[in-house]
């Protein structure tokens, strides 16, 4: 069975610091899909981005990266020079292929805080 | 375009009520899916809908059941409530195929007394 893993439950840092959140999953199939979400105190849940199993290219969006090693089953997510409104849940999530449709395995969750 | 809506936002009831929640996924979308959210249990997947079938069903008692319209839109349903139903419940919808980003509504929180 699938599982995610954030091990961190909650980080603090100061304004214009790197930081970075561990995400670690499990899985048997070979096709599957790695996100994160982040959760802002709305509580919807906004897409941030979508890996699969395949594509181990590190990617980078503005001050977000991630860095995807299936040599350890780690999806990991940095923010570079944060911010306050960076403050959220962040969630990393598998959706494994097959016949799982859309179904998501989300991990526990990181809340970060970002103080000014 | 419009997000994904969900209605009602807030929700009071009593232990051994029933209750329908309603999600009107993204124009064009055509997977729904439910997820519940506790502070005890995190993000669990409930159900998903696919051109008005159940297209993958989470671990969750047969209270909880759903379904979908042709238009689409969804409802879940918890029938007989607990305490413990108590939460966040999440919609979310997609484009036709599978393993595509969802896109989350803003939630209806249920409160059960």
């Amino acid at each position: 069975a699938q599982k995610v893993t954030q091990a961190q439950t909650e980080i603090s840092v100061v304004e214009k610091e790197d930081v970075t959140l561990d995400c670690v999953y499990e899985t048997r199939d070979t096709t599957y899909y790695l996100f994160w979400y982040k959760q802002p105190p709305s509580g919807e849940l906004v897409f941030l981005i979508r890996r699969n199993s395949f594509d181990e290219q590190n990617e980078i969006s503005g001050r977000y990266s991630w860095n995807f090693q299936k040599s350890t089953s780690s999806f990991n997510f940095t923010i570079t020079a944060s911010q306050v409104v960076d403050s959220a849940v962040y969630f990393c999530a598998l959706s494994e292929g097959g016949n799982a449709g859309n179904m998501l395995t989300f991990g526990g969750g990181t809340r970060l805080m970002v103080k000014p | 375009k419009a997000g994904v809506t969900q209605t009602p936002r807030y929700l009071i009831k009593t232990r051994g009520q029933q209750v329908t929640l309603s999600c009107s996924p993204i124009s064009g979308h055509r997977s729904v899916s439910w997820y519940q959210q506790t502070p005890g249990q995190g993000l669990q997947f409930l159900f998903e809908y696919f051109s008005e079938t159940q297209r993958n069903k989470g671990n969750f008692p047969g209270r909880f059941s759903g379904r979908q319209f042709s238009n689409s839109r969804s409802e879940m349903n918890v029938s007989t409530l607990e305490l413990g139903d108590s939460a966040l419940y999440l919609c979310a919808s997609s484009s036709s195929g599978i393993l595509y980003e969802q896109y989350f509504g803003p939630g209806t929180r249920l409160t059960v007394t």
